[in-house]
């Protein structure tokens, strides 16, 4: 597809169960982030993958998250023994690599997760 | 650290009317970039604008336009003759400027909602 797409679009579980949520960047996006917003804040900074190398994690909030891009292209974040805190809705972006700046991230629609 | 303060929670106004949301950075890096995005209820980020921090000009894109002041580390965005579309939550972001792709960091957001 033009765009991130994300899968699923909403998810709930139970506190305790694994989940793991999809992402698929923008098609020749290098560069992959996964961000994490809580109701009535700005996205939070989880993990940012260039190609299949996860070169920044230091948003993560605990080992119980981890994320992965094994070829360099779709990216799943897993989250295990989920807990209430976990509730949000999570982000994923992706942006093209031209040397000079910064490029524009473009956001998919978000997976909202609801743990009960 | 990276800092990004959105004053405003929410404004509300009457279409037609003019509105100028605020937003304040801090940041060590002497390269960055600043960011405006648009979240309609249906969630996704939608990208606006990308500001590099040597690049002082104000940029007009029809009845959106951008004041980056370095002096008072400001980069306020103002919508001319709002209309009932332009009802969303808007993020200023910021991110450095070293290397190809940076993390974001994003502001708590400005609700802006536009009635007839």
């Amino acid at each position: 597809g033009a765009g991130v797409s994300q899968s699923p679009r909403y998810k709930v579980a139970k506190r305790g169960q694994d989940v793991a949520l999809r992402c698929d960047p923008i098609s020749g996006h290098v560069s992959l982030f996964w961000y994490q917003q809580a109701l009535g804040q700005g996205p939070e900074f989880l993990t940012y993958f260039q190609n299949e190398a996860q070169l920044d994690k230091s948003g993560l909030p605990s080992d119980r998250f981890f994320a992965e891009r094994p070829e360099g292209s779709v990216s799943t974040l897993k989250i295990q023994r989920t807990q209430q805190e976990d509730s949000a809705v999570y982000l994923c972006a992706s942006s093209s690599r031209v040397l000079g700046g910064n490029q524009p991230q473009h956001f998919g629609d978000g997976t909202r997760l609801s743990i009960l | 650290a990276q800092k990004v303060t959105q004053a405003q929670t929410e404004i509300s106004v009457v279409e037609k009317e003019d509105v100028t949301l605020d937003c304040v950075y801090e940041t060590r890096d002497t390269t960055y970039y600043l960011f405006w995005y648009k979240q309609p209820p249906s969630g996704e980020l939608v990208f606006l604008i990308r500001r590099n921090s040597f690049d002082e000009q104000n940029e007009i894109s029809g009845r959106y336009s951008w004041n980056f002041q370095k002096s008072t580390s400001s980069f306020n965005f103002t919508i001319t003759a709002s209309q009932v579309v332009d009802s969303a939550v808007y993020f200023c972001a910021l991110s450095g400027g070293t290397g190809t792709a940076s993390k974001l960091t994003f502001g708590t957001g400005t609700r802006l909602q536009v009635t007839l």
